[in-house]
């Protein structure tokens, strides 16, 4: 149990197109979803956090107008990242998670390489 | 801020050699704690955690972690690995809902 699907895996754009990355809870409904980046040979870095129906809240430094989040269902949250640049070229990795409260354990998507020429 | 620190970023073993993977973290408060797997081309996945109670914690494939409060450490364990152990680890600190990561540990082990 507890598997999150992420689609796609790898996507290669041109400068200026927007992006669409899918998370999905398969087999639970997540209370919480979340959304990392991680550059090459460094650490997984929370960009944001998202509640089913309500906005997302992003971590400091994080541009909510480029990295746009929907949590539309307990099951499915999006992150489009809005006309692309090279520098957004990284993994991006998202989370469920299943508690509310201090105990949250969360599953994780398999990421999605975003290369932007 | 909160941080949490792992010592060695690359470690390459024989088979059958016993492991041992350092993590610190940084906070003064009641902390979640989490070790994570990530195979090649696999997603992370959870290899165990500790909230309370006993700080001597199993998880899966033989691997063990001990959290000691007074060293804000939370070490990982495993007494003789294994080639299929070859893999990225993350230790993680949780205060609430929010994880904060470890840069990661690559392990490789030769068979």
């Amino acid at each position: 149990g507890a598997v999150v699907s992420q689609h796609p895996s790898r996507v290669i754009c041109k400068s200026g197109t927007s992006v669409k990355i899918e998370c999905r809870s398969l087999d639970f409904q997540a209370t919480t979803m979340f959304w990392y980046r991680q550059f090459p040979k460094q650490s997984l870095m929370l960009m944001a956090t998202s509640n089913e129906g309500s906005k997302a809240t992003y971590e400091q430094g994080v541009e909510k107008d480029k990295f746009l989040i929907n949590h539309a269902s307990l099951t499915l949250s999006t992150l489009t990242v809005t006309s692309a640049h090279p520098e957004d070229s990284s993994f991006y990795i998202c989370s469920a998670g299943i508690d509310r409260v201090a105990k949250n354990i969360q599953y994780f998507g398999a990421g999605t390489r975003l290369s932007v020429l | 801020a909160q941080s949490v620190s792992q010592h060695n970023h690359h470690v390459i073993l024989s088979e059958a050699a016993s492991l041992e993977l350092g993590c610190n973290y940084s906070y003064g408060g009641t902390v979640n704690l989490f070790w994570y797997v990530q195979y090649p081309g696999q997603h992370l996945q959870l290899l165990l955690k500790y909230f309370s109670g006993d700080p001597l914690v199993k998880g899966i494939k033989g691997f063990e972690a001990e959290f000691i409060k007074s060293k804000f450490s939370f070490n990982l364990r495993k007494p003789s690995v294994q080639w299929s152990d070859t893999a990225e680890y993350f230790c993680a600190v949780s205060m609430g809902y929010k994880y904060i990561f470890g840069t990661g540990t690559r392990l490789k082990v030769l068979a």
